[in-house]
């Protein structure tokens, strides 16, 4: 079956920091380029960065907004990815998703079911 | 930094009516990378449309994508119940502002 299931959300204080894991299973990983995406309670959908394929070089991209605070990292090894939040900020406050960049259309073609991050003191 | 904006933002219409949604980008797009994405309340979005006007993997053909330039349009042709929901249009890294399908 074809998967992606995030982990690692939780509640963490202003300042502090957090690491989500995206877990694929069902799909080439290792040539797959994985963005996060992320959604406020009642809000759109922000794009917030990817990592792309070995072949790729592994280069990451960040939305301005996190750019310097966020790292995207991958292991083909085990088939995740992973999202490093630093120095959070209550306006980060979010479901956070994984999603897979498809082959065809630049679309976003498997989603995780998402984790909650909320950043609070 | 290309803008997305969808329109209108809440449509209120009845089963098996035809439902009309609006994307428009803040300059002219290549339609081979613009998206259309379904999302029910708690749960992750669903791609419907990729490259305009394709069909994801098992979306039924009541939905259909077209458009080109800055202007891009979701059609479906006779909602369902389980039609109502938010739709997203989306381009590279940009997603549209969303468009809540309601029961009217």
């Amino acid at each position: 079956e074809v998967q992606l299931v995030e982990s690692g959300g939780g509640l963490v204080q202003p300042g502090g920091s957090l690491k989500l894991s995206c877990a694929a299973s069902g799909f080439t990983f290792s040539g797959s380029a994985m963005h996060w995406v992320r959604q406020a309670s009642g809000k759109g959908l922000e794009w917030v960065g990817r990592i792309r394929s070995k072949a790729n070089s592994y280069a990451t991209a960040y939305a301005a907004s996190v750019k310097g605070r966020f790292t995207i990292s991958r292991d083909d090894s085990k088939n995740t990815a992973y999202l490093q939040m630093n120095s959070l900020k209550t306006e980060d406050t979010a479901v956070y998703y994984c999603t897979r960049l498809g082959p065809a259309g630049g679309a976003f073609d498997i989603w995780g079911q998402g984790t909650m991050v909320t950043v609070s003191s | 930094e290309i803008v997305l904006t969808q329109s209108p933002g809440t449509l209120s219409l009845s089963p098996g009516e035809r439902a009309t949604l609006s994307c428009r980008a803040s300059q002219s797009v290549s339609s081979s990378y613009l998206a259309w994405y379904q999302q029910k309340p708690g749960q992750a979005p669903r791609l419907l449309i990729y490259g305009a006007s394709s069909r994801a993997t098992g979306i039924p053909d009541r939905f259909s994508g077209s458009g080109s330039g800055t202007d891009f349009t979701l059609t479906i042709s006779r909602l369902e119940p389980e039609d109502f929901a938010v739709y997203y249009c989306q381009l590279g890294n940009t997603f549209g502002g969303g468009t809540k399908v309601e029961i009217k």
